[in-house]
């Protein structure tokens, strides 16, 4: 069973940068499937970010525009996520996610890392 | 992009069965899938593709999808069934992913 781990700073100040890092075990990225990120602000639902594939191309929640980078490093197998600009509604836990696709092309999220809080505040 | 509606709270006698809908226009015509989260921890992927379990999801666990609600049912509830659950479609645009607002299963 893969297993996923965020990583990074717990708090980030308004106006900077959110920078995480996902690393998975049991699994080699390289070999495929799509990586992504989802956030939950505490007490409330869930919000996905975008996702990277082991090539390097990604897609991102239209709604954080162009504020959202996600970066897959092979070699250390490895996702990244970086949101700039943060304001406290920002403030969420942070989960990274290996995506599958079903028989109908629709793609659903079978693994989860344990989240990491990160709260924006200065 | 889709808008999935979900009711805020059911609440069941435990061995008795929930279900929790999901809702949305022609949702039938989309693969759902339903997350479990208990308090104070990630969620779980219960059902995918409609009715599909995955591998340590015990089979009191299903779902059904037509016309214009999903729904997962919950057989012989226990009370580690006590959670938040969430369902999930993924869509074809500029905007792929829907979540539900979330249901809080309470066991009484």
């Amino acid at each position: 069973q893969v297993q996923l781990q965020e990583s990074g700073p717990g708090l980030v100040k308004p106006s900077e940068t959110l920078s995480l890092t996902c690393t998975v075990s049991r699994y080699l990225i390289s070999n495929g499937y799509y990586w992504g990120w989802i956030r939950q602000p505490p007490g409330k639902g869930l919000e996905w970010i975008g996702n990277v594939y082991h090539s390097g191309s990604s897609y991102n929640n239209p709604s954080l525009k162009s504020r959202v980078t996600i970066s897959v490093d092979t070699s250390k197998n490895q996702f990244s996520l970086k949101l700039t600009s943060v304001t406290a509604a920002d403030t969420a836990f942070y989960y990274c996610v290996l995506h599958r696709r079903d028989a109908h092309s629709s793609y659903y999220f079978h693994s989860w890392g344990q989240g990491l809080l990160v709260t924006v505040s200065s | 992009s889709y808008v999935l509606t979900q009711p805020p709270s059911v609440s069941v006698a435990p061995g008795q069965t929930a279900r929790i809908s999901c809702g949305e226009d022609n949702i039938g015509r989309k693969s759902v899938h339903w997350y479990q989260q208990r308090p104070g921890q990630a969620p779980v992927l219960v059902v995918y593709s409609d009715s599909d379990r995955p591998s340590g999801i015990p089979e009191r666990f299903s779902g059904f999808n037509s016309g214009n609600t999903a729904t997962l049912t919950i057989g012989r509830v226990e009370a580690g069934d006590e959670a938040d659950y969430y369902c999930q479609v993924w869509d074809s645009g500029s905007d792929p992913v829907a979540f539900g607002g979330g249901t809080k299963l309470t066991v009484l």
